[in-house]
């Protein structure tokens, strides 16, 4: 069975401050991992995804994430927040490409960022 | 172009009613999956077609849900005799791809239900 803790409900950045958002996975395959945002009143955007290529992805909006197998890792980062950042963040896996295709999706870290 | 499509975005049903939610994925996309939102938490998986083979419906609530795709493109989702627990936003979102690095799966606006 495949699942993801965020470690945080809530975080919360100064503008121009780096962000961190943590997420560990738990997954029986190889995984696929995801990092979606939602914006309030707006669908899921894809940030980022890790598919077993190299360990440190980078996605849209400066953000980037690192996959540590050895931690089960795979925390959001990016150097300097933006107020347009305020959102709800999405820590995703999905059990490789031979275990079940569905997302699996943890229960989300709220962004805060103050002026 | 144009992304998936969720229709209607918002919709408010007395206890007892069906409903029904239509989702239009991005033309070409082989994969279709069906989402619920609570407020305040993560998606949940509901169901998962390739095209119009309902593979996976192990997320289904009960039996009151049904979900279809009969020519492998628009999905309706189907909820019959709601109740008050099905409040949610429903999401719909499809794959290019079964596996590899196109199975990304690209997410609509979701349909806002309220049951009352």
């Amino acid at each position: 069975a495949q699942s993801v803790t965020q470690l945080d409900s809530h975080v919360s950045v100064s503008e121009g401050t780096p962000v961190l958002l943590r997420c560990n996975y738990s997954s029986s395959y190889s995984p696929s991992l995801f990092w979606y945002v939602q914006h309030p009143n707006k669908g899921l955007q894809l940030l980022l995804k890790y598919t077993s290529a190299a360990t440190l992805v980078k996605g849209i909006n400066g953000f980037e994430a690192e996959f540590k197998k050895s931690e089960t890792s795979f925390h959001l980062t990016k150097p300097s927040a933006h107020m347009s950042d305020a959102a709800e963040y999405f820590c995703v896996v999905s059990d490789g490409d031979f275990g079940n295709e569905k997302l699996t999706f943890g229960t989300g870290t709220r962004l805060t960022i103050i002026p | 172009g144009a992304g998936v499509s969720q229709s209607p975005r918002y919709k408010v049903a007395k206890r007892g009613q069906d409903v029904a939610l239509r989702c239009d994925p991005i033309s070409g996309h082989v994969s279709l999956f069906w989402y619920q939102q609570a407020l305040g938490q993560g998606p949940e998986f509901l169901t998962y077609f390739q095209n119009e083979a309902q593979l996976d419906k192990s997320g289904l609530p009960s039996d009151r849900f049904f979900a279809e795709r009969p020519e492998g493109s628009v999905s309706t989702l189907k909820i019959q005799r709601t109740q008050q627990e099905d409040s949610a936003v429903y999401l719909c979102a499809s794959s290019l791809a079964v596996r590899g690095p196109l199975k990304t799966q690209y997410f609509g606006p979701g349909t806002r239900l309220l049951v009352l």
